[in-house]
């Protein structure tokens, strides 16, 4: 089965602290996502990367930045962690550059920032 | 802004009834929706994908029927049963394919009445 694993299921941080939120998949894939959820807004898509070193803003990059040196690892960077940025994160990874599409979540990461 | 949306936040329903989720996107290149089903406390799951080139698709107990007409998709659930109680999304491939993620609706929470 692919695993997405994101290291950190509940994080409590304050304003303006740098936040590193952490993802790893085991099945090879070339993508990997970061989304945020928030209630009655859906999942949100933040940035992704199709690539080791590789990375494409999504519909909200603002406040965000991402890492990926290594193909299995993605990370989220919250440079100054504000309140507004209290959110479940999602990471997925998918497989191929036309692949079908699917992608597969980790179980999240709940942010309180205070 | 947002492709892809769902009409009910909230949908109740008696144990053993089908159930019937919608959602009506507006980009009428999508080519590719999935479902997907989020339990409390965890990721979002696959339940069933269907391409532009279908209008139906079965699975275990789930249908998708996808209408290109109106630009409307509908997940049905047969003999619904107390773990179907999770919250529903539907999504679309993003422009770019498989490699650029998805498109996330809003969300139905899916409520089973014993």
């Amino acid at each position: 089965d692919v695993k997405v694993t994101q290291s950190s299921r509940y994080l409590v941080k304050r304003t303006g602290e740098k936040v590193f939120l952490e993802c790893v998949q085991d099945m090879d894939h070339e993508n990997m996502f970061w989304y945020r959820q928030d209630p009655g807004l859906g999942l949100r898509l933040i940035y992704f990367s199709y690539d080791v070193k590789m990375k494409e803003k999504g519909d909200i990059p603002e406040g965000y930045s991402v890492s990926r040196e290594k193909k299995e690892r993605f990370s989220l960077i919250l440079e100054s962690a504000s309140t507004n940025q209290t959110s479940m994160y999602l990471c997925a990874s998918s497989g191929g550059t036309r692949a079908t599409g699917e992608l597969f979540f980790g179980e999240g990461s709940r942010l309180t920032v205070l | 802004g947002e492709s892809v949306g769902l009409h009910l936040p909230t949908l109740s329903v008696q144990e053993g009834d089908n159930s019937i989720i919608n959602c009506a996107y507006s980009n009428s290149a999508s080519d590719y929706f999935i479902w997907y089903k989020q339990e409390s406390g965890k990721g979002p799951q696959f339940i069933i994908d269907i391409r532009s080139n279908m209008d139906k698709r079965q699975g275990q107990r789930v249908t998708v029927l996808l209408n290109k007409t109106v630009k409307h998709l509908s997940l049905q659930i047969a003999a619904t049963q107390p773990g179907d109680s999770a919250v529903y999304f539907c999504a679309e491939n993003r422009s770019g394919g498989g490699a650029d993620g998805l498109t996330f609706g809003k969300g139905t929470h899916l409520i089973i009445q014993p």
